[in-house]
């Protein structure tokens, strides 16, 4: 079993550049593709991220993704900063080894 | 295009079991793609998956809740269900349904890419 760790919250002003990461707390995070998801205030969450680093259409390419072996994190960065990226972010990925979707604990973006 | 949503009771009983339904419409609940998920998020909280189903009837759940949950698939109605049994406070949540894409390659994709509204289920006497 593993687990997926976000921070809890991070903020940053319109304009600039925030990263948000994703620490697997045992296992390779390169074993399986990791998604990240944008939740709004009363909505359900879309996919921002799929497979490590691809955006779905419609996502601008103000959102990009990555894993990194060496911090075995994944981290979620967003270019560009606008008010409406204010939102939860939470990563999500597959423990194989009891066959376990694997949600983070999510994180609060501010945009101030 | 395609679309979920969930249906069913929004106030359950300490100890009596919750039950959901999630209709979809626009396609095919068939379609050997997918998998068919159920999400819960407590109010505040974070999400956790609970579950998924394939058409063919095939499960497989969060450890945590497998004792308790079941979740079953009706083709002809294009429909799946989630039942959770002896229901606590702890299970008060925003229960969502989702397709859930399943690729299976040298790294496994599991994402959830087309989700229901969601509803609300509180659990108390």
């Amino acid at each position: 079993n593993f687990m997926l760790t976000q921070p809890h919250s991070v903020s940053e002003s319109p304009g600039k550049t925030v990263t948000i990461s994703c620490t697997r707390s045992s296992g390779s995070i390169a074993s399986n593709y990791v998604q990240w998801y944008q939740q709004r205030p009363g909505s359900a969450p879309t996919t921002v991220i799929y497979e490590d680093n691809q955006r779905p259409s419609g996502v601008p390419d103000r959102f990009s993704g990555s894993i990194d072996s060496s911090s075995n994190s994944a981290s979620l960065t967003i270019s560009g900063l606008k008010t409406e990226d204010e939102a939860d972010y939470y990563c999500q990925s597959y423990d194989s080894s009891n066959h376990h979707v694997v949600f983070g604990g999510g994180t609060k973006l501010t945009v101030l | 295009q395609l679309q979920l949503q969930e249906s069913g009771p929004g106030l359950v009983k300490p100890s009596e079991t919750l039950s959901l339904t999630c209709t979809v419409s626009g396609g095919s609940i068939s379609s050997s793609s997918y998998y068919w998920g159920w999400i819960r998020q407590p109010p505040g909280k974070g999400l956790e998956w609970i579950g998924s189903i394939y058409y063919s009837g095939s499960t497989y759940y969060n450890p945590s809740l497998k004792s308790r949950v079941t979740i079953s698939v009706d083709t002809s109605k294009n429909q799946f269900s989630l039942k959770l049994s002896s229901v606590t406070a702890a299970d008060t949540a925003v229960y969502y349904c989702a397709r859930h894409v399943v690729v299976v390659t040298a790294k496994r994709h599991d994402a959830f890419d087309i989700w229901g509204q969601g509803t609300m289920v509180t659990v108390s006497s």
